[in-house]
């Protein structure tokens, strides 16, 4: 299986908040990253969070991680319908930059 | 600042034909690049490492026969997909390394669509 996994699909309403889970196994990461990506687009950085480190905030976006447990997620405060896309955790697999994703969570936001 | 581009966005060949994909930094100098494919529904795989001035290294099942990669410069690295068949049609995303902030981040050109028939 996957290095990195998450689940596969989010349903929210627009103006909740929206939480996606992912799990790594690379304990020497050191650093852990959230990507958008839209239909037919590229993978657009979000976010990324330093692995000393347990929270990160950034406007909208929460992320969370555990070490112990090598759980990750992203919070989206106030989800709005521009938030559908799928998003992509991802783990730093050498210190020459290469990344393995997880399958990515496809996140579909209703009116 | 950080824009990767991809050309051509989207091509569509013959079976039995060679493509070309490129993948420029715009604005920043890139000592690595990566190649991805993407398939529908899928995650990034990733194909090859491409460092300027020297051999791609390939990831393991990735024909490097197959998928002729050339990193000529500190802001050009294509992507050749030699005899290309119908199931080499998807989805191409090359990134970019730069050191653009606390570390090195990687960014993302927007993709190339192959389509062999």
């Amino acid at each position: 299986g996957e290095d990195v996994e998450q689940s596969l699909f989010l349903s929210v309403r627009e103006g909740d908040s929206s939480v996606i889970n992912c799990t790594y196994t690379d304990s020497s990461s050191t650093y852990l990253y959230w990507y958008k990506q839209e239909p037919g687009a590229g993978l657009q950085l979000l976010t990324y969070i330093f692995s000393n480190m347990d929270m990160k905030q950034d406007q909208r976006l929460t992320v969370l991680l555990n070490k112990k447990d090598k759980h990750l997620s992203l919070r989206i405060a106030d989800t709005q319908t521009g938030d559908s896309a799928i998003y992509f955790c991802a783990e730093e697999a050498d210190s020459w930059g290469k990344l393995q994703f997880g399958a990515g969570t496809q996140v579909v936001v209703t009116p | 600042g950080a824009v990767v581009s991809q050309h051509p966005s989207r091509v569509i060949c013959k079976s039995g034909t060679s493509v070309k994909i490129e993948c420029r930094s715009l604005d920043f100098q890139a000592t690595t690049m990566f190649w991805y494919r993407q398939f529908p529904k899928q995650s990034l795989m990733l194909m090859a490492t491409s460092n300027e001035g020297s051999k791609a290294t390939y990831e393991q099942g990735v024909e490097k026969d197959k998928f002729l990669i050339n990193h000529a410069s500190l802001t050009l690295s294509t992507l050749t997909v030699t005899s290309a068949h119908p199931e080499d049609s998807s989805f191409y995303i090359c990134s970019a390394i730069g050191v653009l902030g606390p570390h090195n981040e990687q960014f993302f050109g927007p993709g190339t669509r192959l389509t062999v028939l």
